[in-house]
Order: structure tokens, then C-alpha cells, then sequence
């Protein structure tokens, strides 16, 4: 069974940095790209970043290129998100969520980033 | 990027009822590269159809999806008190990947 658990969630204040993890189990995580979702409370899904399977291509939706930096170690399973300038409009839930067959077929349960003074 | 407009925004509805939800591009999609995600209060989203129609495992028969070009449908043929969720189509036939701003099923 896969199973993604992101951590490193967290109250901070504007400009601060964060880092999250996603810690992958039940998969051969090297042969996935791999993406970041967040969600800010009450409203829809947001794609955020994604890595391919050897961290070869990465991609950032606009509004986080320059601050956020995608990761990946495949020796231990697990995905990283830096975030740095965090900004009022980041607080969200943070899900990491595999890429296979087309689709996001596994996702964690999330993470909350909250930024606020 | 493509533009994912889901209509209705919110439908509420009485168990047995069927069920449509839409999903219109602003551009062609790739039948393969759209998907529908179900959400529950308090829950991670969870894939329900891939490749416009392809079920995913363990979801049952009652989900179904269709479409091509720029119209999509998912359809729940008879609504259950569990299928009360957020619906979100998502496409990834170009880049960015993008969701649709979602459909709200309320069971009366």
C-alpha cells in the first residue's frame, strides 16, 4: 500500500522560510515524478511544483518560481519543498502527491502552512 | 494554461438521484490527461476516474466519466449519503497541470 506523509508544517510570520517533507513508503519512488498541491482553507486545489523521477526537470507555478525549490532524495524516499519569502497568500494544506499513469493517483493527508504577523 | 470551469458550483440532491457534474476547458484537452479527484471534509483528495473514463481501484461503478475535446462529465448514476464531496476535474494535457475550481455535491 503507498503511503505519502508530508511534515514540516507550521505557523510563520511573512518573509519567513519553511520546509516541507514528504516521506514515501510502499512505492518504488524513484521511477515517479512527484508533485506539490496546496489548498488554502476553503477554497479549490493548486498545483504548486513538480520534480521528474531524477530531479532532471522541475517546474513551479508563477506565483512561488524564485522562492519555492523543489527536491527529491530517492536514496530515502522522500520529497522536499523549501519555501522561502513565505507570504500571507502561501498559508494553505500542502499535499504531496504522486504522478503515475497520467493522473495523481496517491496523495498524503496534507500539511498547513499557515503565515501570518 | 488551461482554464477548468466545473459548473454547477453546488448541488444538492437526494440520494438515488443522478448525477452530472461538468467540467469545460478553455482549450482542447487530451482524453488521457484528464481526471476527476473526489474530496471529502477534512480529507486529502482521492483519484476517481483517470484518462476521462479509466475508474480508479476501488471506486465503485456508480462514478463514471466521459468527454473529449473541451467538454467533460463525471456522472454518479445513483447518488449515495457518501458520495456527499467536493469534485474536482484536473488536466494535464499541457502545461501547468490545472484543476477545475470544483463541484459541491450535497445529498438532501
Amino acid at each position: 500500500e503507498v503511503h505519502l506523509v508530508e511534515t514540516g508544517g507550521g505557523l510563520v510570520k511573512p518573509g519567513a522560510s519553511l520546509r516541507l517533507s514528504c516521506s514515501a513508503s510502499g512505492i518504488s519512488f524513484s521511477r515517479y515524478t512527484m508533485h506539490w498541491v496546496r489548498q488554502a482553507p476553503g477554497k479549490g486545489l493548486e498545483w504548486v511544483a513538480s520534480i521528474s523521477s531524477s530531479s532532471s526537470y522541475k517546474y513551479y507555478t508563477e506565483s512561488v518560481k524564485g522562492r519555492f525549490t523543489i527536491a527529491r532524495d530517492n536514496a530515502n524516499n522522500s520529497l522536499n519543498l523549501q519555501m522561502d519569502s513565505l507570504r500571507v497568500e502561501d498559508t494553505a494544506f500542502y499535499y504531496c502527491a504522486r504522478f503515475s499513469n497520467g493522473s495523481l493517483g496517491d496523495w498524503g493527508q496534507g500539511t498547513l502552512v499557515t503565515v501570518s504577523s | 494554461e488551461v482554464v477548468l470551469t466545473q459548473s454547477p458550483g453546488t448541488l444538492s440532491l437526494s440520494p438515488g438521484e443522478r448525477v452530472t457534474l461538468s467540467c469545460r476547458a478553455s482549450q482542447i484537452v487530451l482524453s488521457a490527461y484528464l481526471n476527476w479527484y473526489q474530496q471529502k471534509p477534512g480529507q486529502a483528495p482521492r483519484l476517481l476516474i483517470s484518462g476521462t473514463s479509466k475508474r480508479a481501484t476501488g471506486i465503485p461503478d456508480r462514478f463514471s466519466g466521459s468527454g473529449s475535446g473541451t467538454d467533460f462529465t463525471l456522472t454518479i448514476s445513483s447518488l449515495e449519503p457518501e458520495d456527499s464531496a467536493f469534485y474536482y476535474c484536473q488536466q494535464y494535457s499541457s502545461s501547468p497541470l490545472t484543476f477545475g475550481g470544483g463541484t459541491k455535491v450535497e445529498i438532501k
